[in-house]
């Protein structure tokens, strides 16, 4: 099973400035890495895939980068309804694996 | 528009049943390889299950293995998860989820989620 390890596991930004979160992978999992934002009481919400696409509709202020064992998704200038919970998701093998989170809140 | 709606949670006893359900709309639902992700209270998501456009590949996460069963109605557009033998740790909230695409090899991430249906297992 790939372990994906997300640091970390909270963030403190205030508004405007950038959030810079990390995903690790315990084998390579090559591009094969997808982003998801979770706000209170909603659903999961697909970002970035491939690990830098970003998701129809998502804004350019959300890149991706990354591959191998090391990602990273940065908010560039953080607006409040950016402040969520963030998982990675892998799907280079079964089982599918998330990380445990990144909670982006506010400073 | 796409839609995924869940039902079917409540409260079980442990070692008891329950069956969810996931009404699809808005998409070619049998085209499509659709998931179960849970997320127990306060905690992050965990991948369940999931089935192929055909009903014919299922894959559990080891958690669930033996216990859960996922199928699919193509006739009525609808995910299943039969679960058995329940346990407090099932305790969750489970989501249906559609794959980004059809008729795409692996790339199994997903695009659009239901609001889920919250399953507690107590006594």
């Amino acid at each position: 099973e790939i372990l994906l390890t997300q640091s970390p596991a909270t963030l403190s930004v205030s508004p405007g400035e950038r959030a810079t979160l990390s995903c690790r992978a315990s084998q390579t999992i090559y591009s094969n890495l997808v982003w998801y934002q979770q706000t209170p009481g909603q659903a999961p919400r697909l970002l970035i895939s491939g690990a830098s696409t970003r998701a129809t509709g998502v804004p350019a202020r959300f890149t991706g980068s990354g591959s191998g064992t090391e990602f990273t998704l940065t908010i560039s200038s953080l607006q409040s309804e950016d402040f969520a919970v963030y998982y990675c998701q892998q799907y280079t093998s079964w089982p599918l694996t998330f990380g445990g989170g990144t909670r982006v809140e506010i400073k | 528009e796409v839609q995924l709606l869940e039902s079917g949670g409540g409260l079980a006893q442990p070692g008891g049943s329950l069956r969810l359900s996931c009404v699809a709309s808005g998409f070619t639902f049998n085209n499509h390889v659709m998931t179960w992700v849970r997320q127990a209270p306060g905690k992050g998501l965990e991948w369940v299950s999931t089935i192929d456009h055909r009903g014919g590949y299922t894959y559990y996460a080891d958690s669930v293995k033996g216990r859960f069963t996922i199928s699919r109605d193509d006739s009525k557009d609808t995910l299943y998860l039969q679960m058995n033998s329940l346990r407090g740790e099932d305790t969750a909230r489970y989501y249906c989820a559609k794959k980004w695409a059809p008729n795409v090899s692996g790339q199994n991430y997903f695009d659009s989620w239901g609001q889920g249906t919250l399953v507690t297992v107590s006594s």
